[in-house]
């Protein structure tokens, strides 16, 4: 079956400029979760999903980053007034319960100039 | 802090070899470890994942243990191959009150020589 898809695959935008990523997980997957990996800084994580509902917000590294998903299933991750630190491979993934294994999409490069 | 890390940062070894790759983690109360691979420019590929009540996990050449109570796990390759070559992954899933997300160590970087 379909694994995790995240589109677009690259983006280069300019400082201050908002972006949108989006990740479409496995069918069925009520869990759902997003991480950064940055060069030097190993993969961090931002926010889990169950649902539709995110339990903790505290893992977005500012203000300027939201995510939302609906219908239980596609997530966006939005980053507002982008900065030159926010470059980096933003990684989604999806599991069938929280506690199951994680499946990874192929990413998003995300580089602000 | 809850943390991960993972020995060694890199590792050569010629094709054929047995290995073994070390990860360490700071708190007991997990709900699971996942192992993973990452190849260059690519995302992360799924291994084993070991519930906190599993010793072990089986794979194919892999297998990977897990001790609770002294915070280790380690991903044994046997009969390794150039197609093994890659970074492997150790990630924490912590119960304990920290993060909802896996909790990484930084990877070993593995090349096997033909």
């Amino acid at each position: 079956g379909a694994g995790v898809s995240q589109s677009p695959s690259n983006k280069v935008t300019e400082k201050g400029k908002d972006v949108e990523l989006r990740c479409d997980p496995i069918s069925g997957h009520t869990a759902l979760y997003w991480y950064r990996q940055s060069l030097g800084q190993g993969l961090e994580f931002l926010i889990y999903f169950q649902g539709n509902s995110a339990p903790d917000k505290s893992g977005l590294p500012s203000d300027r980053f939201s995510a939302e998903r609906t219908g239980g299933s596609v997530s966006t991750l939005t980053i507002q007034r982008t900065q030159q630190e926010d470059s980096a491979v933003y990684l989604c993934a999806s599991s069938q319960e929280r506690v199951e294994t994680q499946y990874f999409g192929p990413g998003t490069r995300l580089l602000v100039l | 802090k809850q943390e991960v890390t993972q020995i060694p940062a890199a590792l050569s070894v010629p094709e054929g070899e047995n290995l073994v790759l070390n990860c360490s983690f700071t708190d007991s109360a997990i709900y699971n470890l996942q192992w993973f691979r990452q190849d260059p420019g690519k995302g992360l590929t799924s291994l084993l994942l070991i519930q906190s009540s599993q010793r072990e996990q089986t794979s194919g050449r892999l297998n990977a243990s897990l001790d609770k109570s002294s915070g280790r796990s380690t991903l044994y390759i046997a009969a390794s191959q150039p197609g093994d070559s890659a970074t492997y992954l150790c990630a924490v899933l912590y119960s304990g009150g920290g993060a909802d997300g896996l909790t990484f160590g930084k990877g070993t970087h593995l090349i096997i020589q033909p």
